[in-house]
């Protein structure tokens, strides 16, 4: 099956500042990637699609310019949350999916944990 | 109204029988995809079954099997000869409209099961 990057695994920094996570497909080229945030024991709710070259397209309620989502090429996506806060504290998953009927599932990230003080 | 609704927030089998995880989903749209999860407490997400809403047969994977219920719209996960490592959170997610992995998934709220020795 197809492999999916996440980088870090988990992150822990103080309030105010910035973090970059990595969403690389490793072994296809993913047209779409999705970024999802996972608070514990709750569902998997999606934050935002982004498509190779164009601008994300975000779900009502997330903050577009907090969580900054960049996919410069077919092979990586990247979030960054800017000013982090407590709050900010979650699992964010990421999950990579190719056009066409070939597949139905997409392939998902190992998760990355960021914790903010 | 909830998209996906999964009404066991915990389910305990012993080991060795059998358990049904259950799901309904509620989408106007005629072609669709029903995908089951299963999430370990490392956080990844495991993909273990699909099933397509043209799908006459229910789908089957090993030990996994979905009991198809259109007209009921409901999306049963079944788990045969529950194994110990079957414990972890399970998920119920939806894509709606044509087939392809390029389009974004609803999940439901997960089951947490089990499995007792």
């Amino acid at each position: 099956g197809a492999v999916v990057s996440q980088h870090p695994s988990w992150v822990i920094c103080k309030s105010g500042t910035s973090v970059k996570i990595e969403c690389r497909s490793l072994d296809f080229q993913a047209t779409t990637m999705f970024w999802y945030r996972q608070f514990p024991k709750q569902s998997l709710m999606l934050m935002a699609t982004s498509n190779e070259g164009s601008k994300a397209t975000y779900e009502q309620g997330v903050e577009k310019d907090k969580f900054l989502i960049n996919h410069a090429s077919l092979t990586l996506s990247t979030l960054t949350v800017t000013s982090a806060h407590p709050e900010d504290s979650s699992f964010y998953i990421c999950s990579a999916g190719l056009a066409g009927n070939s597949y139905n599932e997409q392939f998902f990230g190992p998760g990355t944990r960021l914790t903010v003080l | 109204a909830q998209k996906i609704t999964q009404t066991q927030p915990g389910m305990f089998v012993q080991e060795k029988e059998a358990v049904t995880l259950d799901c309904t989903y509620d989408t106007s749209d005629q072609s669709y995809g029903l995908f089951w999860y299963k999430q370990p407490s490392s956080g990844e997400m495991i993909f273990l079954i699909y099933q397509g809403s043209y799908d006459e047969q229910n789908a089957t994977e090993g030990r996994y099997s979905l009991n198809f219920q259109k007209a009921r719209k409901s999306a049963n996960l079944v788990i045969s000869a529950s194994q110990l490592g079957d414990s972890a959170m399970y998920f119920c997610a939806m894509r709606e409209g044509y087939s392809g992995s390029a389009r974004q998934l609803t999940f439901g709220s997960g089951t947490q099961l089990t499995v007792l020795p």
